[in-house]
């Protein structure tokens, strides 16, 4: 079936610091893909999502591309934010079914 | 416009009890889906409710039950809890069935189980 691997965390950085947590799936056909982020406390909230191979999902500084020659959707931000301390999920959707990762904790310091 | 909305938040339970958990859904929502959060497998559908039908249902044992009321407001039910329960529970809401891309979550309710 189909499933989604996410780097393992928990991943701590400074602020300013480059973001890259990397999501590969394992799918058949054409999945949407997404980035779900969990502030403590709260629940899951929609990051970005791309639905086609070659599209870049953005927002709150956040980017990933869907790349379908390495089936991956690797989240990247540029200078993070100790307000960006999560949990980050990759997901994809596929004829109805929703597959998540087991997340990522990041936590960034001052 | 409230959000979801999860009760109890937190919850202790212990092994062979059942528990009952309730979500009320953003107004005008009529889709509640439930997911279980674990650390080690982190988020996993449980099933979605859809006009008060069960539409569409995860990999879990019969233990795990639900509904949805006329006001789409839905309860998860577990029996003969055990250790492994032990979990966030979360519930979505979306307008239409199946719009998994358009849900919107809850604040979730820790269940511990001793």
């Amino acid at each position: 079936g189909d499933s989604v691997t996410q780097m393992e965390g928990p991943v701590t950085l400074s602020e300013e610091a480059f973001l890259t947590i990397n999501c590969t799936y394992t799918a058949t056909g054409y999945p949407s893909l997404f980035w779900y982020v969990q502030y403590p406390g709260e629940g899951l909230q929609l990051l970005l999502k791309a639905t086609k191979a070659d599209d870049k999902g953005s927002n709150k500084g956040f980017e990933a591309t869907y790349r379908k020659e390495t089936t991956s959707f690797h989240l990247e931000k540029g200078s993070v934010q100790v307000s960006d301390s999560a949990v980050y999920f990759c997901a994809l959707l596929n004829n109805n079914d929703m597959r998540f990762g087991a997340g990522t904790r990041l936590t960034v310091k001052p | 416009k409230a959000g979801v909305t999860q009760t109890p938040r937190y919850l202790i339970k212990t092994r062979g009890q059942q528990v009952t958990l309730s979500c009320s859904p953003i107004s005008g929502h009529r889709s509640v889906s439930w997911y279980q959060q674990t650390p080690g497998q982190g988020l996993q559908f449980l099933f979605e409710y859809f006009s008060e039908t069960q539409r569409n249902k995860g990999n879990f044992p019969g233990r795990f039950s639900g509904r949805q009321f006329s006001n789409s407001r839905s309860e998860m039910n577990v029996s003969t809890l055990e250790l492994g329960d032990s979990a966030l529970y979360l519930c979505a809401s979306s307008s239409q069935m199946g719009a998994y891309n358009e849900q919107f979550f809850g604040p979730g309710t820790r269940l511990t189980v001793l």
